[in-house]
């Protein structure tokens, strides 16, 4: 079974400009969450799709945003990019809500650079 | 409010030793679940262990043990006789209040086992 993926591997951008990172769930998994893991800031979540929809986003500004497609993959977009978005963007699935029942499996990541 | 911390930032071990990493969480829930993760230098984060909060029992699984202790709010997890390939960084979290699906991660302890 494949696990979560997530491309591009690297990402490479300048200030303001804008960033897609795109993720694959486990087959079968509804629910896409976001992470960011950013050097002294450890891991912060960032958004949680289910079924189509944005169930909760974490202290985050609106140039965070994200979609979830009918076929349970998402995207994340970061508009006018800052130096400060640069971080390692992880991708997570499970199979219903979390918790109570399933643990969010996680994909290797997306590492964006802003210059 | 929800925390949880690894007050243990690195470890340093020789291999074949028992190391213990510490993880203490706040939650105001009565219903809650607890999620060890592993982080090796590849980034991609590692499902290990999930425990419901009415579930005391020490878990073992191999050379990985879990202790719960809800009177002390801990989580802490034992790994016996050490090898090079648990270097990693390990992650304790929390689930999310209520419907609110993240995880809330801890700093990360980095282990690092010495041949």
């Amino acid at each position: 079974e494949a696990g979560v993926t997530q491309s591009p591997t690297h990402l490479i951008k300048t200030r303001g400009q804008q960033a897609t990172l795109r993720c694959s769930p486990i087959s079968g998994h509804t629910s896409v969450y976001w992470y960011q893991q950013a050097l002294g800031l450890g891991l912060q979540f960032l958004l949680w799709y289910d079924e189509g929809e944005e169930r909760n986003r974490g202290n985050f500004p609106p140039r965070f945003s994200g979609r979830q497609f009918p076929n349970y993959s998402s995207e994340l977009n970061v508009n006018a990019l800052e130096l400060e978005d640069s971080a390692l963007y992880l991708c997570a699935s499970s199979l219903e809500v979390s918790p109570p029942d399933s643990p969010q499996h996680f994909g290797d990541g997306t590492r964006l650079s802003i210059l | 409010a929800q925390k949880v911390t690894q007050a243990q930032t690195e470890i340093s071990v020789v291999e074949k030793e028992d190391v213990t990493l510490d993880c203490v969480y706040e939650t105001r829930d009565t219903t809650y679940y607890l999620f060890w993760y592993k982080q090796p230098p590849s980034g991609e984060l590692v499902f290990l262990i999930r425990r419901n909060s009415f579930d005391e029992q020490n878990e073992i699984s191999g050379r990985y043990s879990w202790n719960f202790q809800k009177s002390t709010s801990s989580f802490n997890f034992t790994i016996t006789a050490s090898q090079v390939v648990d270097s990693a960084v390990y992650f304790c979290a929390l689930s999310g209040g209520g419907s609110q699906g993240n995880l809330i991660f801890g700093k990360g302890t980095k282990l690092s086992v010495k041949p």
